[in-house]
């Protein structure tokens, strides 16, 4: 089974500085990686993903994730953040080979707060 | 425009009465997602359906029931038998059950009981 350790469950960043979350996974096989936003009260917004190809992804927002294999981690970054970056961030993964519809593992979220 | 939609945002239930939650998409996805949010949780997933009339429990489904009879709902039924019902349910669909793609997710019901 896999799961996702997201490291940090509040990051407080001043505005226009740059922000780093992080994301751990632990599978036995190749996965698909999600990075979600969740603003309060609201539902989750994608905001990139990986499956193959080039291990850095960008988002919408400004924000992009590199994706490292050898260290399990797809760790999500923008340079400068806003004020409206303020939410909570979700990482999830997904089995590559899974051929269920219950493939999604979300980690248990990063609190983002920028201050002004 | 496409989306998930759930009813109501807010819904507030005395202990030992069921409740009823909406789920509604317009996306013409297979498969349909119930998640339970707590606070410094996460998602945990509650019952997932991939084609109509089939679904199947997820990792806290007791307590809870749901139906699939048309593609575009999918309601989940918050029984007596939930211990601790309070909480904020997320609904998601996803193009198809096997494939790669990303779940999309409704705004949410926070459902409080008394």
């Amino acid at each position: 089974a896999q799961s996702v350790t997201q490291l940090d469950s509040q990051v407080p960043v001043f505005e226009e500085a740059p922000v780093e979350l992080r994301c751990n996974y632990s599978s036995s096989v190749s996965v698909y990686l999600f990075w979600y936003v969740q603003y309060p009260n609201q539902g989750l917004q994608l905001l990139l993903k990986y499956l193959s190809g080039s291990t850095l992804v960008k988002g919408i927002n400004g924000f992009e994730a590199e994706f490292n294999k050898s260290q399990t981690s797809f760790h999500l970054r923008k340079p400068s953040v806003h004020i409206s970056d303020t939410a909570e961030y979700f990482c999830a993964v997904s089995l590559f080979s899974s051929g269920s519809a219950r493939q999604l593992t979300f980690g248990s979220g990063t609190q983002l707060t920028v201050l002004p | 425009d496409g989306g998930i939609t759930q009813s109501p945002k807010y819904l507030f239930r005395k202990e030992g009465q069921n409740v009823t939650l909406s789920c509604e998409q317009n996306l013409n996805h297979d498969a349909m997602y119930w998640y339970r949010q707590d606070p410094g949780q996460g998602l945990r997933l509650i019952y997932y359906s991939q084609i109509v009339n089939d679904f199947q429990k997820g990792d806290i489904a007791e307590g809870y029931s749901v139906s699939r009879e048309k593609k575009e709902s999918f309601p989940l039924t918050v029984t007596s038998a939930q211990k601790n019902p309070t909480a904020f349910y997320l609904c998601a669909s996803k193009r198809d059950g096997q494939g790669p793609y990303e779940q999309y997710f409704g705004p949410g019901t926070r459902l409080t009981v008394t």
